[in-house]
């Protein structure tokens, strides 16, 4: 069984552009949740989606977003991108109520803002 | 609002001895705990989980939690130490009731000497 695919892995941008990474979850699962990794401030929730409705969000700027599709892949934005954007996005998906805070995790998408 | 606390960044510890990883927690509800574990450029795994039920948790690869509410704590341990075992840990709280939100703790980073 395939796990959560995120891509791409690695990206350079410079401030002010924009990005978007995107995140297939493990077949079945309808919940996919987001998460940026810093070192300074170490992991924060970013969203979370079910069957294409976000449930939950974090305490990020406007600058973020997120989206889910019928097939339950997963897309994040961040726009006008700022320094401290730079991070490892991580995307999870799970079963949701079924096994709650079960999350299979992908590699991450490495930022890093010029 | 929950909140995970691990006291200390990193941890080093010899081959075969105890594993000690501590973590506080705060919850205003009975809370889901959780221990997941990061290998360096890899997204995170679960370890083990707190529901309801039984309080001493095992979970894969040989470590195990015991989830002690008056203490407010979920301390993961492992008696004997093993070289892959060199990672960061991550304890995280969950509301449960149908969000898959999760805070994380700052993590802990374990060495492990040969």
């Amino acid at each position: 069984k395939a796990g959560v695919t995120q891509t791409p892995r690695y990206l350079i941008k410079t401030r002010g552009q924009q990005v978007t990474l995107s995140c297939s979850p493990i077949s079945g699962h309808r919940s996919v949740s987001w998460y940026q990794q810093t070192p300074g401030q170490g992991l924060q929730f970013l969203f979370e989606y079910f069957s294409e409705t976000q449930r939950n969000k974090g305490n990020f700027p406007g600058r973020f977003s997120g989206r889910q599709f019928s097939n339950s892949r997963s897309e994040m934005n961040v726009s006008t991108l700022e320094l401290g954007d730079s991070a490892l996005y991580l995307c999870a998906s799970s079963l949701g109520l079924v096994r709650p805070g079960e999350l299979f995790f992908g590699e991450g998408s490495r930022l890093t803002v010029l | 609002a929950q909140s995970v606390t691990q006291l200390g960044s990193h941890v080093s510890v010899s081959e075969g001895a105890l594993v000690l990883l501590r973590c506080n927690y705060s919850s205003s509800v009975p809370p889901y705990l959780f221990w997941y574990v990061q290998y360096p450029n890899q997204g995170l795994q679960l370890l083990l989980k707190y529901t309801t039920g039984a309080t001493l948790v095992k979970g894969i690869n040989g470590f195990e939690a015991e989830f002690k509410k008056s203490e407010t704590s979920f301390h993961l341990t492992k008696p004997s130490a093993h070289m892959s075992d060199a990672a960061e840990y991550f304890c995280a709280v969950s509301e449960g009731g149908g969000s898959e939100k999760l805070v994380f703790g700052k993590g802990m980073k374990l060495t492990v000497n040969p």
